[in-house]
């Protein structure tokens, strides 16, 4: 059972353009969204979070979108950069006293300069 | 300061052959993760150490998994008569206590990569 579905598998686009990353969850206990950016051979370094008494978060150029009715969040990348270029993961947990994480299958971007 | 680290970065190991991956927190985090990613998979989550409790283990795969973290720091992972299924990369992460405002953001090390022949 995959509890949070990432689309698209991969995304191509040019320097300055917007890059939408998709994310669903099934699971109503998850109260906490954080996305990852991991780079070839490193680890994934957290990116930005949300919880879901919001529907918008920005830092930087990075903001998340979230509908909590949906179930949905989203990770829009603002005049994306090549060193932007990078897998991106989405995330949930359920917060209480286990932050383990489910993670989505992952993003591959790719900006071309 | 210094980050999560691990160690080996990559292992290759012969099938039925046993292994152990290790993983340093950052110093003062009291709990530890440990995750799989596979070709093309997100990262699966395998076990769960906070402080003193008694560990998560929901994530582990078959018996032939097992961890242990030493003194509330490093921790082991190990992996008996590893298998072909078995070869992926090894994430270990840490985070700050509960109530320290941050205990949410996990840190990740950058993997021990391993391959099974």
């Amino acid at each position: 059972q995959q509890q949070v579905k990432q689309s698209p598998q991969s995304l191509i686009v040019q320097k300055g353009g917007i890059p939408i990353i998709n994310c669903a969850y099934e699971n109503t206990a998850f109260d906490y969204f954080p996305w990852y950016q991991q780079f070839p051979g490193k680890g994934p370094a957290l990116l930005i979070a949300i919880r879901p008494d919001v529907s918008e978060k920005k830092e930087g150029r990075f903001t998340i979108s979230f509908n909590k009715s949906a179930k949905q969040f989203s990770l829009h990348i603002m005049d994306s950069q090549p060193g932007d270029s990078a897998t991106y993961f989405c995330a949930a947990n359920g917060g209480g006293s286990n932050y383990k994480l489910t993670f989505g299958k992952g993003t591959l971007l790719t900006v071309n300069p | 300061g210094a980050g999560v680290s691990q160690s080996p970065s990559n292992k290759v190991t012969e099938k039925g052959k046993d292994v152990e991956l290790r993983c340093d927190p950052i110093s003062g985090h009291t709990a530890l993760y440990w995750y799989r990613q596979s070709l093309g998979q997100g990262l699966e989550f395998l076990i769960y150490f906070q402080g003193n409790s008694a560990p998560d283990k929901s994530g582990l795969p078959s018996d032939r998994f097992s961890a242990e973290r030493t003194g509330g720091s490093v921790s082991t992972l190990t992996i008996q008569r590893t298998q072909q299924e078995d070869s992926a990369v090894y994430l270990c992460a840490s985070s700050s206590s509960w109530g320290s405002g941050d205990q949410e953001t996990q840190y990740f090390g950058p993997g021990t990569r391993l391959l099974v022949l």
